[in-house]
């Protein structure tokens, strides 16, 4: 069982189109923080959400934590080719000092 | 500042060969992580490395194994390689002074094959 379940796992959409990905559980996190991961390179952290119902923007992208602190989601407006890649959302559950992430949305966005 | 290296990038070896995989944090980070990421299981935690102990681990079994050096370069080894061990191993670093700064940057990644 995922701790932490993201979907859609594949996402394949036009530049232009705007989109949003989920990462739920039901387990309650301190904190959920998004990455952005590239072919052949490691995961690029986006954004840290640590407060229940924090809203975060990084130009295009925004990022909502969940007020019971168990979901979260990203969401790119006018998405574009160069936003192409794995999303992970990651966290530590309960005082757990284990990362866990989820398996992740694949995005593809065509020109 | 240069980022979190990984030695060697690709590795070919067939089953029950051990193997060693290296990591160099980002100078001045004391924790190092290493996840193993497959298609079907997504990234997952294998251990942290703090201060030169093993601070945390996760469910893999005892063939995982893992070292850091006074430096805080880390190594990881994996013995009587199996099939299934064939994944992407990445390492990350944070610079986590009791706690304080937990943000992890990733490195590259080993991916390894086993025949």
């Amino acid at each position: 069982t995922q701790l932490l379940e993201q979907s859609p796992q594949f996402l394949s959409i036009q530049e232009g189109e705007n989109l949003t990905v989920y990462c739920n559980s039901s387990s309650v996190f301190s904190s959920l923080q998004w990455y952005r991961q590239e072919p052949g390179e490691g995961p690029v952290l986006l954004v840290t959400v640590v407060t229940g119902g924090e809203v975060k923007k990084l130009k295009r992208l925004t990022f909502q934590f969940g007020d019971a602190r168990k979901d979260s989601s990203l969401h790119i407006t006018a998405a574009q080719p160069g936003d192409t890649g794995l999303y992970l959302c990651a966290g530590e559950a309960g005082g757990s000092y284990i990362p866990t992430f989820g398996r992740g949305t694949s995005l593809i966005v065509h020109p | 500042k240069a980022g979190v290296t990984q030695t060697p990038r690709y590795l070919i070896k067939t089953r029950g060969q051990q193997v060693t995989l290296s990591c160099s944090p980002i100078s001045g980070h004391r924790s190092v992580s290493w996840y193993q990421q497959t298609p079907g299981q997504g990234l997952q935690f294998l251990f942290e490395y703090f201060s030169e102990t093993q601070r945390n681990k996760g469910n893999f079994p005892g063939r995982f194994s893992g070292r850091q050096f006074s430096n805080s370069r880390s190594e990881m080894n994996v013995s009587t390689l199996e099939l299934g061990d064939s994944a992407l191993y990445l390492c990350a670093s944070s610079l986590n002074p009791d706690r304080g700064d937990e943000t992890q940057y990733f490195g590259p990644g080993t991916r390894l094959l086993v025949l």
